[in-house]
C-alpha cells in the first residue's frame, strides 16, 4: 500500500514553456502533498507544502509565480513550472502522508527529470 | 529549527558485511521521529526505518536496526550482512509536528563490493 506516482517520468521542453507534472496517490488519501526538487548526488530540497483545496506554502526563496501547485483532491496535486528555462532543468520529486495514518511518514513518488533546452 | 548532519558523503562495505552510517541532528522539539530513506539508482526514495524519539526501543526492520542515543542526538543506521541491492545512497531525516516537515541530511552513497 501507500504508493505515489508521478507523470511524466520524463519531460524535455523548449526554454519558454510551461510543464505540468502530476502527483497521484494511488491507494490512499493523503492530507499534505510535498514537492522536492533534487540536484544530481544532492539531498532533497523542500519547495512547497499544499494541502487540498487550500494555497500551497513556499519555502523561502522559490518564486510561487514560477513553480505553480494546484491540490484538487485528496489524491492529485500538480506542480507546473512556468516559462521553463535551462536552469529549472532538475529533478522533482513529490511526497505525500496519509489522512488515516502516520502524519509523520512520508510516501515517495518516483520523481520526474525534466530538462529545459 | 531543526537539523541533520551526515558528516561521511560516502562508505563502502564488502558483500556479507555490516555497515553502520552515521547521523546527528538538532531540534529544540521533545516530540520527534527520526528517519532513514534509502534512494537506489532509480532514484525512487524508499523508507527504511522509522524511529519515534519517546521510545527508547531502537527501532529494527529484518537487517537494519538503528542506534538511537537521545542524548547524544544520534541516529545511526546499521546493515547487517550487506548485499549488492544496498547500494544506493542513504538520507537521514527528521520530523516534528511543530513544522510537520521532513528536514534531510545531505546523504551518503553506500557502495557494496561483491
Amino acid at each position: 500500500g501507500a504508493v505515489v506516482s508521478q507523470h511524466p517520468s520524463r519531460v524535455i521542453c523548449k526554454s519558454g514553456t510551461s510543464v505540468k507534472i502530476e502527483c497521484r496517490s494511488l491507494d490512499f488519501q493523503a492530507t499534505t502533498m510535498f514537492w522536492y526538487r533534487q540536484f544530481p548526488k544532492k539531498s532533497l530540497m523542500l519547495m512547497a507544502t499544499s494541502n487540498e483545496g487550500s494555497k500551497a506554502t513556499y519555502e523561502q526563496g522559490v518564486e510561487k509565480d514560477k513553480f505553480l501547485i494546484n491540490h484538487a483532491s485528496l489524491t492529485l496535486s500538480t506542480l507546473t513550472v512556468t516559462s521553463a528555462h535551462p536552469e529549472d532543468s532538475s529533478f522533482y520529486i513529490c511526497s505525500a502522508d496519509t489522512l488515516a495514518g502516520q502524519r509523520d511518514t512520508q510516501y515517495f513518488g518516483p520523481g520526474t527529470r525534466l530538462t529545459v533546452l | 529549527a531543526q537539523t541533520v548532519t551526515q558528516s561521511q558523503p560516502e562508505m563502502s562495505v564488502q558483500e556479507a558485511e555490516t555497515v553502520t552510517l552515521s547521523c546527528t541532528y538538532d531540534t529544540s522539539e521533545s516530540d520527534y521521529y527520526l528517519f532513514w530513506y534509502k534512494q537506489p539508482p532509480s532514484r525512487q526514495m524508499i523508507l527504511v526505518i522509522r524511529q519515534e524519539a519517546y521510545k527508547q526501543q531502537n527501532a529494527t526492520e529484518n537487517r537494519f536496526s538503528v542506534n538511537f542515543q537521545k542524548a547524544a542526538k544520534s541516529f545511526s543506521l546499521k546493515i547487517s550482512d550487506s548485499q549488492l541491492g544496498d547500494a544506493a545512497m542513504y538520507f537521514c531525516a527528521s520530523y516534528t509536528g511543530a513544522n510537520s516537515k521532513l528536514t534531510f541530511g545531505k546523504g551518503i552513497t553506500l557502495s557494496v563490493r561483491p
